[in-house]
């Protein structure tokens, strides 16, 4: 166990719907990052957040938008969604911002029908 | 986009042989990490090796990293079933604008067979 939380496990929707990714760090852990994962593109960091900041942007879409809050839990959300967004959606957090170990939750599977 | 190249692909051998993975990035890093990943499910960490070193080892993995060829291989000695899952390499690049961003290559899959 990572001790990074992830939810939910499972996410089924339609296109064109908004979903909420939730993820809680490991304790003391004060930077998060999102990433994505699909058969395609591989993984690919979408964006960091370190202690409340976005700290990092990758290759996130216009459509997606994340937030860190005073507890340090995160949320990536996901609007208009696509069929091509359908992937493992990766949580991870790590204790300061810098170039360190990441601890990867379970992930969440969106899959948009 | 993918920082680097893995290969192979997949790799099948026997419980007992060595399982030998290969990474290649584009740009200078600060360090090169390995995670594990079991079907489906979260990335483990395995080994981090910095810019300036050459050789680690834990375990039963040992990870060397060339930094002029800009490559790295993972040897995993006395494979088990266990061991079956996929192998991704990670860089964190030099310069201070990219933070932690991990930037992932393909991944090998590695099957070990009892």
């Amino acid at each position: 166990d990572s001790g990074v939380t992830q939810t939910p496990k499972h996410l089924i929707t339609a296109t064109g719907q908004r979903v909420t990714l939730r993820c809680s760090p490991r304790s003391g852990d004060l930077s998060v990052y999102w990433y994505q994962q699909s058969l395609d593109q591989g993984l690919q960091f979408l964006i960091q957040y370190y202690n409340g900041e976005e700290r990092a942007k990758g290759n996130i879409l216009e459509r997606f938008s994340a937030q860190q809050f005073p507890d340090l839990h995160s949320e990536l959300n996901l609007s208009s969604l696509e069929l091509g967004d359908s992937a493992l959606y990766f949580c991870a957090s790590s204790v300061s911002g810098g170039k360190n170990i990441q601890y990867f939750g379970a992930g969440t599977r969106l899959s948009v029908l | 986009s993918q920082q680097g190249e893995e290969d192979p692909q997949a790799l099948s051998i026997q419980e007992g042989e060595n399982a030998t993975m290969n990474c290649s990035y584009k740009t200078s890093i600060n360090n090169l990490q390995w995670y594990r990943q079991n079907s489906g499910r979260g990335l483990v960490h395995l080994i981090l090796i910095r810019s300036n070193e050459r050789e680690k080892h834990s375990g039963r993995l040992r990870v060397t990293l060339d930094t002029s060829k800009k490559s790295s291989s993972l040897l995993i000695t006395a494979s088990r079933a266990a061991d079956t899952a996929s192998y991704f390499c990670a860089t964190t690049n030099a310069g201070g604008t990219s933070y932690g961003k991990l930037t992932f290559g393909q991944g090998t899959i590695l099957t070990v067979h009892p």
